[in-house]
C-alpha cells in the first residue's frame, strides 16, 4: 500500500527557532514530492522536488530530496508566528492512468511569541 | 499562473439535502480534476479523480451514488453531495494541474466547508 509519513505530528516552537519537518514514503510510480502549507483554507504551494540532493530554497523555506532513502525534509530557519499552520507533504505518483497525490497526515507547527 | 477556483467556499443546510461543488480552472484546460476531503485535524483524501468526458474514478470505500462527479467541460468539475447527513459534514477540496506543463504541482481551490444540520 501507498503511503506518506509525517514527523513530528505536532510541534511547539518560539520566534526564532528552527525546525525541520521529516516526511518519508512508499509508492511505486514516484514522480515527485511536494510540500505545501494549510492555515484556515486550502493548501498553498511551497516546493517541488524530483531529484534528490538538489535543495530547493524560499527565503527562510528550504527542503530537500533522498530518493535512495525515500524520504524528505523541510526545514523553516529564523520562525515566526506567521509560520503557525499545518506543513503537508505529498507524493505524486502513478495510479492507473493519472497521476494523483497522496498525502501524510501533516505536521502542526505552533510558533509562539 | 494557474488558477482553480472553488464555489462555494461555505454551506449550511438540513440533513436531506443535495448540494453541488463547483471547481473551475480559470486559465487553462484541465482534462483531469480532483476532489478531496478533509476532516477536522486530519490529512486530505483524494476521493475521486474527475475525467473530462468520461466516467470519474472512485477511490475505494468512496461512494460513487453519494458523491455524484460531472466534468462536463474542460474548465469545470462538479461534486453532488446526495441526500447529505451530518457524518459527510468536513472540507471539501477540488485540485488541477495545467496539462500544458507537468512539471507544474496541483493548485488548489480555496476549498468548500460543508456543514449538515
Amino acid at each position: 500500500e501507498d503511503k506518506v509519513v509525517q514527523s513530528p505530528l505536532s510541534l511547539v516552537v518560539h520566534e526564532g527557532d528552527t525546525v525541520t519537518l521529516n516526511c518519508s514514503y512508499e509508492v511505486t510510480n514516484f514522480r515527485s514530492l511536494l510540500w505545501y502549507k494549510q492555515e484556515k483554507k486550502a493548501p498553498t504551494f511551497l516546493f517541488m522536488l524530483t531529484s534528490s540532493g538538489i535543495e530547493k530554497k524560499s527565503g527562510r523555506l528550504s527542503s530537500i530530496l533522498d530518493k535512495k532513502e525515500l524520504f524528505s525534509i523541510l526545514n523553516i530557519t529564523a520562525t515566526q508566528t506567521g509560520d503557525s499552520a499545518i506543513y503537508l507533504c505529498a507524493v505524486d505518483f502513478s495510479g492507473g492512468s493519472n497521476y494523483k497525490l497522496t498525502f501524510g497526515k501533516g505536521t502542526l507547527l505552533t510558533v509562539n511569541p | 499562473g494557474a488558477v482553480v477556483s472553488q464555489h462555494p467556499s461555505w454551506v449550511i443546510c438540513k440533513s436531506g439535502t443535495s448540494v453541488k461543488i463547483e471547481c473551475r480552472s480559470l486559465d487553462f484546460q484541465a482534462t483531469t480534476m480532483f476532489w478531496y476531503r478533509q476532516f477536522p485535524k486530519q490529512s486530505l483524501m483524494l476521493m475521486a479523480t474527475s475525467n473530462e468526458g468520461s466516467k470519474a474514478t472512485y477511490e475505494q470505500g468512496v461512494e460513487k451514488d453519494k458523491f455524484l462527479i460531472n466534468h462536463a467541460s474542460l474548465t469545470l468539475s462538479t461534486l453532488t453531495v446526495t441526500s447529505a447527513h451530518p457524518e459527510d459534514s468536513s472540507f471539501y477540496i477540488c485540485s488541477a494541474r495545467d496539462p500544458r506543463d507537468s512539471n507544474q504541482p496541483q493548485h488548489f481551490g480555496d476549498g468548500t466547508r460543508l456543514s449538515i444540520l
